[in-house]
């Protein structure tokens, strides 16, 4: 079954870049839309953004300014940047694939699996 | 952005109860409505998709009602595995989730 591991630096500092990797295992990267969502501590659960395959992404309005998702299909591999980052980026990052079908009518669409999440600290 | 509004925030039970949560949109949100599971330390699980549909392997004894505005997710006889954190998820537009209802025992 597919599984999902997120990967990167614990702790980053005020105004430098988040830095986060996720590796796709048992399944092909080059289907489905992958996601980002995060979970500051004691709040919500927020969806980042998505990429594709083949490139093309969908960013939160809310962090769009900052963010970038990469992919890279040789290493099954995608990627999330947040630049110029302040406390309020502390959260557990999660990965995550986003499935979903089409009835016809309407595309259905939700996460799974997720990755087990990676919690980064933003602090000096 | 669509809002989410979970109730309650919390919950206790006892072993074999029957739960329901329920999850408010802020606006239609027709069927795109999903709900997971979340135990600290592990991967958020989804149970239930497109407000109704029942994700492959999880047990018959979870489901989900629902559409518009109104939805429901009801565990017919809790076990001791289901004590988490359940969060609501739309899907109609930019994806938003509820704020979470802690399930713990009694």
């Amino acid at each position: 079954q597919v599984q999902l591991q997120e990967s990167g630096p614990g702790l980053v500092k005020p105004s430098e870049t988040l830095s986060l990797t996720c590796t796709v295992s048992n399944d092909s990267i080059s289907r489905y839309y992958w996601s980002w969502i995060r979970q500051p501590p004691g709040k919500g659960l927020e969806w980042i953004g998505h990429i594709y395959y083949s490139g093309s992404t969908s960013y939160n309005p809310s962090l769009k300014s900052r963010l970038t998702i990469s992919v890279d299909r040789s290493k099954s591999q995608f990627s999330l940047k947040l630049s110029s980052v302040t406390a309020a980026d502390t959260a557990v990052y999660f990965c995550a694939r986003r499935a979903g079908y089409y009835d016809g009518n309407n595309y259905y669409n939700w996460f799974d699996p997720w990755g087990q999440g990676t919690l980064v600290t933003v602090s000096s | 952005d669509i809002q989410m509004t979970q109730s309650p925030s919390s919950l206790s039970a006892s072993v074999g109860d029957r739960v329901t949560i329920t999850c408010r949109a802020s606006q239609s949100i027709s069927t795109h409505l999903n709900w997971y599971q979340y135990k600290p330390g592990k991967a958020p699980k989804l149970l239930i998709y497109a407000a109704s549909s029942l994700q492959s392997g999880v047990p018959s004894r979870f489901s989900g009602s629902g559409s518009g505005t109104d939805f429901t997710l009801t565990i017919s006889s809790l076990q001791p595995e289901d004590f988490a954190t359940y969060y609501c998820q739309q899907s109609y537009s930019i994806f938003t989730f509820g704020q979470g209802t802690r399930l713990e025992i009694k």
